[in-house]
This record gives C-alpha cells, sequence and structure tokens, in this order.
C-alpha cells in the first residue's frame, strides 16, 4: 500500500488549490478516504471524508470551501481548497479510510 | 461532536520504564478508539485499533485498554526509538476527531 500526495505549495490568502492522492498496492474504489492536516507545531485535524459509493463527510472549519472527490479510474484522491485562509496552512495528508496507511502529506502555506 | 482529551500533555520518562497515556472521550463511544505514533517529520502510524487490537509490525510492548469513555495505551519498557508524540482517535461518529496528544520525552 502507497499514498503519495502532491499539489502543495505557497498560495495568497482567498486564492485556490488543489490536492491529489496517488494510491496503489490496493483495490482504491472499495476503500472510503480521508484527508486529514497538521498545522506547524500542532496535532492532527481531520478534514473529510469520502467513502468507495463518493459520499462526502466536512469538518465545519472547511464546510463550503473545500471539496473532496476521487477518481477511481486514477486510482487518486482530490481535495480542493477554495477562498483559502492562513489558518489553513498545515501539511495534509491522505489517509484510508481506517486510518491505516498515511501519505508522507504535502505542505500548504497561505499567506500574502 | 466527540472530544477527545488526552493526559499527560507530556511525559518524560527514563528507557525502560513503564507508562500509561489516558484518553477521554466526552461521551461513550464503545471501543472505537485507535492510537497513533507521530515521530518528528513523519506521518502517524497505526499503533493500536479498536482500543486493544494489536497491529501487525508493531512490537509487542505497545498494549492498549478501556471502554466507554476511558481508555489507556500502555508501553512497557520504553525503548529510545519511542520518543514521540502519541494521538487517539475516535471512529464511533463523524466528524473523526483526535486527542491532542502526548509528548513522551527522555528524562
Amino acid at each position: 500500500v502507497q499514498l503519495v500526495e502532491s499539489g502543495g505549495g505557497l498560495v495568497q490568502p482567498g486564492k485556490s488549490l488543489k490536492l491529489s492522492c496517488s494510491a496503489s498496492g490496493f483495490t482504491f474504489s472499495s476503500y472510503g478516504m480521508h484527508w486529514i492536516r497538521q498545522a506547524p507545531g500542532k496535532g492532527l485535524d481531520w478534514v473529510a471524508y469520502i467513502s468507495s459509493s463518493s459520499g462526502t463527510v466536512y469538518a465545519d472549519a472547511v464546510k463550503g470551501r473545500f471539496t473532496i472527490s476521487r477518481d477511481n479510474a486514477k486510482n487518486t484522491l482530490y481535495l480542493q481548497l477554495n477562498s483559502l485562509k492562513s489558518e489553513d496552512t498545515a501539511i495534509y495528508y491522505c489517509a484510508r479510510a481506517y486510518f491505516d496507511f498515511w501519505g508522507p502529506g504535502t505542505m500548504v502555506t497561505v499567506s500574502s | 461532536d466527540i472530544v477527545l482529551t488526552q493526559s499527560p500533555a507530556t511525559l518524560s520518562v527514563t528507557p525502560g520504564e513503564s507508562v500509561s497515556l489516558s484518553c477521554r472521550a466526552s461521551q461513550g463511544i464503545s471501543t472505537s478508539i485507535h492510537w497513533y505514533q507521530q515521530k518528528s517529520n513523519e506521518s502517524p502510524r497505526l499503533l493500536i485499533k479498536y482500543a486493544s487490537q494489536s497491529i501487525s509490525g508493531i512490537p509487542s510492548r505497545f498494549s492498549g485498554s478501556g471502554s466507554g469513555t476511558d481508555f489507556t495505551l500502555s508501553i512497557n519498557r520504553v525503548e529510545s526509538e519511542d520518543f514521540s508524540v502519541y494521538y487517539c482517535q475516535q471512529s464511533y461518529s463523524l466528524p473523526r476527531t483526535f486527542g491532542s496528544g502526548t509528548k513522551l520525552e527522555i528524562k
């Protein structure tokens, strides 16, 4: 099992960014997937979940601004981040349904 | 949302000591609690699932217990590689929530 995030970077407040999580080593379409973030020096903060049938749930802090999606044909999970704020600055991890496998994370920095 | 409170925030121990880390849930969650270890600049690693179930590849010195609202992660004879941050997380309901972590440091 391998999960690898990409798409992070430096972005201005109010702008958008799209993160990807490439999955391999398991039947991606059969698993729900999560995004979790960790602000610098802080704890873990659950962001969003998408089920194997593409049902979605979001944390209140990102609801209406972030969108989780998946492309089973590409074995890829996505997180669209809109209307970014400085408090969204964090490492963003993807994880499989039961949090048994995590990617190494991708850093998102929101700053002018 | 279910709030998980971990204590202590920091635990200073000598290698070879045995320790217990606590996680308390704001409401009963049966055994839907999981424990993670996070070393500096690494992603979290699952240690224990469903309060007490072991994970393949995790050393046997790690064990978990509890049900309802009170949970414990125990480390029998701490080794140097164990000094890191430990988080609990609940899967009883959405949104999934994590505790704030316990940092295990060398005394």
